[in-house]
């Protein structure tokens, strides 16, 4: 079956400009988090949905970074007057139950952001 | 502070030799030890879930071991093919905590 579709797969964009990245999670999942991945570094948890709701949105670095789930399925981050420390790859990943019952994580490819 | 280190950061083998990579975590009340393999460009793809020290899991060249400080990958024989970066995470709570990866190269 199809799996985590994110969009696009590579983003360059001048500083201080918008941005939205897209998450199609695997049908029937219910959780779906974003990652933000620098080279050498682990996976840093950005935010988590269970639904169309947000439990836990600690980890959005700055008030410039929001997201939304809608009808329990796609969910778009965008990041605001986005700023050089902002290049990463952004991952989303998906899985059918809840953090707490350790359900494997799926992972789209992500989406390769460069801000110049 | 919860925080999960894996060693070393990259390891290259030669084909059919056999190895084992390491995931040191400190972690207020484990629930789960994961381990996941990245290709380039790819996301990470699941492997292995780990809960109590003593446990094992396998799967093909690799075999997963926990005690209650670390957990190590070994991989028997590897071949060019499972070069990739390897992720160790663990749960705390509802969050996962994941580690920087190893970077394994397997030359032919």
């Amino acid at each position: 079956g199809a799996g985590v579709s994110q969009s696009p797969s590579n983003k360059v964009t001048e500083k201080g400009k918008d941005v939205e990245l897209r998450c199609d999670p695997i049908s029937g999942h219910t959780a779906l988090y974003w990652y933000r991945q620098s080279l050498g570094q682990g996976l840093e948890f950005l935010i988590y949905f269970q639904g169309n709701s947000a439990p836990d949105k600690s980890g959005l670095p700055s008030d410039r970074f929001s997201a939304e789930r809608t009808g329990g399925s796609v969910s778009t981050l965008t990041i605001q007057r986005t700023q050089q420390e902002d290049s990463a790859v952004y991952l989303c990943a998906s899985s059918l139950g809840s953090p707490g019952d350790n359900s494997p994580l799926h992972f789209g490819n992500g989406t390769r952001l460069t801000v110049t | 502070e919860d925080q999960v280190t894996q060693s070393p950061e990259a390891l290259r083998l030669q084909e059919g030799e056999s190895s084992s990579l390491n995931c040191s975590y400190t972690v207020s009340g484990l629930r789960g030890l994961f381990w996941y393999r990245q290709d380039p460009g790819k996301g990470p793809e699941f492997l292995f879930t780990l809960y109590s020290a003593g446990e094992e899991k396998e799967k093909e060249r690799l075999k997963a071991t926990l005690t209650k400080k670390e957990s190590f990958l070994h991989i028997t024989a590897p071949k060019p093919e499972d070069s990739a970066t390897y992720l160790c995470a663990v749960r705390s709570n509802y969050q996962l905590i994941w580690g920087a990866g190893t970077k394994l190269i397997i030359k032919p």
